[in-house]
């Protein structure tokens, strides 16, 4: 079983529809879980963190955590073009005493007009 | 405020060569991390850097070494180079007060794109 999972895609909306991206991960002592976006060719930007159950919104951005069940989305409300980029999941892992970020390995998604 | 900066951009080896990756990172931030992305991959965790130690380490061969220095900038190396080895190297610095406590916010920098022929 990977660390984080996620589905690769590619997701196709239409813009100004709902985008709706999910990950598992494997580590249950995990406490921190991070959305990153990364176009094509460029290097991933953090978008959203969320720490606690529930849902945290910023925007258009709603990240939701449920950690009983090991799972972590993000919507996308009123998706543009410029949504369009690869969107990876990443997981804060405690061991050996420290902390380290696992992704997965992205989802795809794409916006049409 | 300057962010993560990667050096160089793009460079191109052969089979059998080493390569030497530099990172400084964003002001403020006294950690760093490497990682390894290819293709229509996410990236793959190599190692983490603190007080000039190696304190964490992924699932790569020990041609995979690098090094911290007291300003925190670090450098990634890589020996006998592979074909496989060809893929943006991204490091990604963050400050271990929030390492520590959980929430390893990293900050990325453009990365280093290496072709192996």
């Amino acid at each position: 079983q990977k660390e984080v999972e996620q589905n690769s895609g590619p997701l196709s909306v239409p813009e100004g529809a709902i985008a709706s991206l999910n990950c598992t991960y494997s580590d249950r002592g995990s406490q921190s879980f991070f959305w990153y976006r990364q176009y094509s060719g460029k290097s991933p930007e953090l978008i959203m963190s969320i720490y606690s159950n529930g849902d945290k919104e910023d925007g258009r951005f709603t990240a939701q955590l449920n950690k009983a069940s090991q799972y972590v989305s993000l919507l996308i409300r009123d998706s543009q073009p410029s949504d369009s980029a690869t969107y990876l999941c990443a997981v804060n892992m405690f061991s050996g005493g420290y902390n380290k970020l696992i992704f997965g390995a992205g989802t795809r998604l794409a916006v049409h007009p | 405020d300057a962010g993560v900066t990667q050096s160089p951009t793009h460079l191109i080896k052969t089979r059998g060569q080493q390569v030497t990756l530099r990172c400084s990172p964003k002001s403020g931030h006294d950690t760093v991390s490497w990682y390894q992305q290819a293709l229509g991959q996410g990236p793959q965790f190599i190692f983490q850097y603190y007080e000039e130690e190696e304190r964490q380490r992924g699932n790569f061969p020990d041609r995979f070494s690098g090094h911290q220095f007291p300003n925190y900038s670090s450098e990634l190396n890589v020996n006998a180079l592979l074909l496989g080895d060809s893929a943006l190297y991204l490091c990604a610095s963050s400050s271990v007060a929030f390492g520590d406590s959980g929430a390893n916010v990293l900050t990325f920098g453009a990365g280093s794109r290496l072709t192996v022929l």
